[in-house]
Parts: structure tokens; C-alpha cells; sequence
């Protein structure tokens, strides 16, 4: 069975700095591509960053670049985000995501996709 | 960065309804576009990718159709447990983006 576990979350002064992680289990963490998402309160789903297998390539939303920085370690099949400068908008859900890509018969390119969840930990950014 | 709208924010529908929800792309992404569902306090869950193809598991009475900037979810002969929010995703490029949500209540 695919797991998806994050901790780390909590309760962070604006400014502050907080480290997430992902326990990943019941697959092969080092084939795939993993993400965080995160939702705020009563928002909808934001894409945060993705990490490539090898950790070759790494994107990052505009809201957050500069400020979050997204890791992993094969070895430990875990998945990791540094958040830090953090503000008040920064508070919400945090999902860690496990990238699926797919080839489609009729088209000439892959297809990517979010197809494994966390249950999510919560970050929340006050004083 | 491309910009994803969904449309309506919310809808009210009964058990047996059809009902559709629409997705645009602020520019063209082929077929690249997901659907998720997420149920309250619940991490969200595949529905489908490259537009129209089902993910393993999924009901047969949900249906997408769409490319280039225009998609629609059509979920057919409503169900209790449809009741969600619904949010689409492109996967076109970075940075991937979601539409705001599209919560569908019962009437």
C-alpha cells in the first residue's frame, strides 16, 4: 500500500523557520517525482514545489521561491521542505504528493500527474 | 505563469443529477489537465488525468472532456459520496497551477 506521511508542522512566529518532512513507503520512492501542496484555510489547493527522482531538477511557485526549499533523500525515502522567512499567508495545509506519468496512446507526449497523498500537516504563521 | 478558472464556484445538485464543471486555461496546455477530489478534512484524490482518461479505481460516471484551454468534468447519476470539492490542475509546465475549486453541495 502507498503511504504518504508528513510531520513536522506547528505553530511559527512570523519570520520563522520550520522544517517539513515526508515518509514515503509501498512503492519505489526513487522512481518518481514528488511535490508539496499545501491549502490555506478555506482555499484551494496551491502547488508548492516538486523534486525530480535524482533531485536533478527542482521547481518552485512564485509565491514561495527564495523562501522554501524542497530536498529529498533517496536513502531514507523521505521527502523534505525547508520553509523559512515565514509569513502569515504561508499558514495551511501541507500535502506531500507523489508524481505518476503516463503515456497516452493517442498523443505524442506524457502525461504527469498527482496520484498518491499525505493526509497533510498543518503550518500555522503567528505571533 | 499560466492561470487556471474554474467555473461555477459552488453548485447545488440532488442525488441522480448530472452535473458539469468547467475548467480554462489562461493559454494552451494540449491535454495535460487533472481533475482531483477532495471530501471535507480529507487529502484530495485523482480523478483523472490527460483530460479524459480515468484513473484506476474511478467511477465510470465521471467523464472529462477538453484541450488546449477548455475542459469539463461531467459527473453523471450523482452519488452521496460525490459530494466534494472539485479542482482541476494543469501539468502543462511550470509552475503547475490549480483552478480555485468548484464545491458541489447537495440541494
Amino acid at each position: 500500500e502507498v503511504q504518504l506521511v508528513e510531520s513536522g508542522g506547528g505553530l511559527v512566529n512570523p519570520g520563522g523557520s520550520i522544517r517539513l518532512s515526508c515518509a514515503a513507503s509501498g512503492f519505489t520512492f526513487t522512481s518518481h517525482t514528488m511535490n508539496w501542496v499545501r491549502q490555506s484555510p478555506g482555499k484551494g489547493l496551491e502547488w508548492v514545489a516538486s523534486v525530480s527522482h535524482k533531485s536533478r531538477y527542482i521547481n518552485y511557485g512564485d509565491s514561495i521561491k527564495g523562501r522554501f526549499t524542497i530536498s529529498r533523500d533517496n536513502a531514507q525515502n523521505s521527502l523534505f521542505l525547508q520553509m523559512n522567512s515565514l509569513r502569515a499567508e504561508d499558514t495551511a495545509v501541507y500535502y506531500c504528493a507523489r508524481e505518476g506519468v503516463r503515456g497516452v496512446e493517442k498523443f505524442l507526449t506524457n502525461f504527469y500527474y498527482m496520484d498518491a497523498w499525505g493526509k497533510g500537516t498543518t503550518v500555522t504563521v503567528s505571533s | 505563469d499560466i492561470q487556471m478558472t474554474q467555473s461555477p464556484s459552488s453548485l447545488s445538485a440532488s442525488i441522480g443529477d448530472t452535473v458539469t464543471i468547467t475548467c480554462r486555461a489562461s493559454q494552451d496546455i494540449g491535454n495535460s489537465l487533472n481533475w482531483y477530489q477532495q471530501r471535507p478534512g480529507k487529502a484530495p484524490r485523482l480523478l483523472m488525468y490527460a483530460a479524459s482518461t480515468l484513473q484506476s479505481g474511478v467511477p465510470s460516471r465521471f467523464t472529462g472532456s477538453g484541450s488546449g484551454t477548455d475542459f469539463t468534468l461531467t459527473i453523471s447519476g450523482l452519488q452521496p459520496e460525490d459530494f466534494a470539492t472539485y479542482s482541476c490542475q494543469q501539468s502543462s509546465t511550470f509552475p503547475r497551477s490549480f483552478g480555485q475549486g468548484t464545491k458541489l453541495e447537495i440541494k
